[in-house]
């Protein structure tokens, strides 16, 4: 079954400190993983978006990494700010899917930046 | 780049009660646009997907429907409102040659 898994569920940091989240899945073929950024009773907003030939892409302070191999990606927030705080979704399109663009979502981490 | 536009933001409905939200789409053409529910806890999942106008296929059997009147409108819909309808619901959009999602700002539906 494709499945979407990330770890941790919830992470509490203070302002400045660097943070990574992680995101595993199962999803077979796979064409393409994307990092959102959802603030609390918003829509998400695409972070970065990763073909199976990319290991790394970064925005801003923001660098996701791809191990294809493994079926990991990480995401690494560096200097966070307290505008950091919100939960973070990963997102796998299969290579299958055509127009439907069936992206298989994980439930997310939430992530406090305190000052 | 595209800008998604949802209404209403939040509404409380009674049980049995029907539903419209609406969502309309600028900057691009002849869009894939899509109705997701966020439920607490779970990860989006895709409700309607549509490649154009009346052109809409359904992802899971339930109480909603879509519509696609026009080529950036896309409409969600209920003729009768249950408690599990409840959620957050996003608009979300995929344009050109591009393939970034673009979501709207959602809404959020209590059925009571």
């Amino acid at each position: 079954k494709n499945q979407v898994e990330q770890s941790p569920q919830s992470l509490i940091i203070l302002e400045g400190k660097n943070c990574t989240l992680q995101c595993n899945y199962t999803v077979s073929p796979f064409s393409n993983l994307r990092w959102y950024k959802q603030d609390t009773g918003r829509g998400p907003v695409s972070l970065t978006i990763m073909t199976f030939s990319e290991n790394t892409k970064s925005n801003g302070r923001y660098t996701a990494t791809l191990d294809a191999d493994t079926k990991q990606s990480s995401l690494h927030i560096t200097a966070s700010q307290l505008s950091d705080s919100a939960s973070y979704i990963c997102v796998v399109g299969p290579a299958y899917g055509g127009a439907t663009n069936k992206l298989i979502f994980g439930t997310g981490t939430l992530l406090a930046v305190q000052p | 780049s595209q800008t998604i536009h949802q209404w209403p933001a939040t509404l409380v409905q009674p049980v049995g009660s029907p539903l419209s939200l609406e969502c309309t789409v600028e900057g691009t053409s002849n869009p894939n646009l899509y109705w997701y529910r966020q439920a607490a806890g779970r990860g989006l999942q895709l409700l309607f997907y549509s490649i154009g106008i009346d052109q809409i296929s359904s992802e899971v059997p339930q109480n909603l429907s879509a519509s696609r009147p026009q080529d950036r409108q896309f409409i969600l819909s209920s003729k009768k409102l249950l408690l599990s309808d409840s959620g957050f619901y996003l608009c979300a959009c995929r344009a050109g040659a591009g393939n970034t999602i673009y979501f709207g700002e959602g809404s959020w539906l209590t059925v009571v």
